[in-house]
């Protein structure tokens, strides 16, 4: 069954230290995968995507995320961090049919603190 | 930028009552979902919408949900006789092409 793996449930890194998420996936086929973040009483925001191509990938707000077929990887990264980026991230699988993506699955996301 | 907006932003309904959110998705996009989050939990598909017909709902999507697509803009989850534990953020999002998916704000539901 597809699924997506998120090990990290909370992690606070300093402000301008470097941070990386971590995301495994679960999927058959080439998956679509996403990053979202989600601020305290918002939606979900679109970071990046990754569909084909180049397997890194450049984001909006400097973040960037590599695929990596042979670990099942999608990890997000950011060289450094700035106290606004404190949210919650969701790593996310795209299950397609016909060439569209008909659902997404979501990891359980992580929890960004950022320390000044 | 254009956004998918939901109303209401909080609905407080008591069990066995009926509920409609509504989301307007962006306004050129042809690929409507709805999602939930139960607080403490991962996001959650319920169905996915194309061409006026659903194309994909989830286990949870039982016979109490519907969607419907009303007119041009508005975008619908239709809950008929709430119990509590459809208490939950529920979020819209909506695509273009059917690839990359954006999402509204949410509709916090609360069942008493």
């Amino acid at each position: 069954a597809q699924s997506v793996t998120q090990p990290d449930i909370h992690i606070t890194v300093s402000e301008g230290a470097s941070l990386e998420l971590r995301c495994n996936y679960s999927y058959g086929a080439t998956p679509y995968l996403f990053w979202y973040v989600q601020s305290p009483g918002q939606g979900l925001q679109l970071l990046l995507k990754y569909f084909s191509g180049d397997t890194l990938v450049q984001g909006i707000k400097g973040f960037e995320a590599e695929f990596k077929r042979s670990q099942s990887s999608f990890n997000l990264r950011k060289p450094s961090v700035h106290w606004s980026d404190a949210a919650e991230y969701f790593c996310a699988v795209g299950l397609t049919y016909g060439g569209a993506t008909n659902k997404l699955i979501f990891g359980t996301g992580t929890l960004l603190a950022v320390q000044p | 930028e254009p956004e998918v907006t939901q109303t209401p932003s909080h609905q407080v309904t008591q069990m066995g009552q009926e509920v409609i959110l509504r989301c307007v998705p962006i306004s050129n996009h042809l690929y409507f979902y709805w999602y939930r989050q139960i607080l403490g939990q991962k996001v959650e598909f319920l169905v996915s919408f194309y061409n006026n017909e659903i194309s994909e709902k989830s286990e949870i999507f039982d016979d109490q949900f519907s969607v419907e697509r009303p007119d041009g803009s508005n975008f619908t989850l239709k809950i008929r006789s709430t119990k509590l534990e459809d208490s939950a953020m529920y979020f819209c999002a909506s695509s273009e092409s059917g690839s990359e998916q954006y999402f509204g704000p949410g509709t916090r539901l609360t069942v008493t």
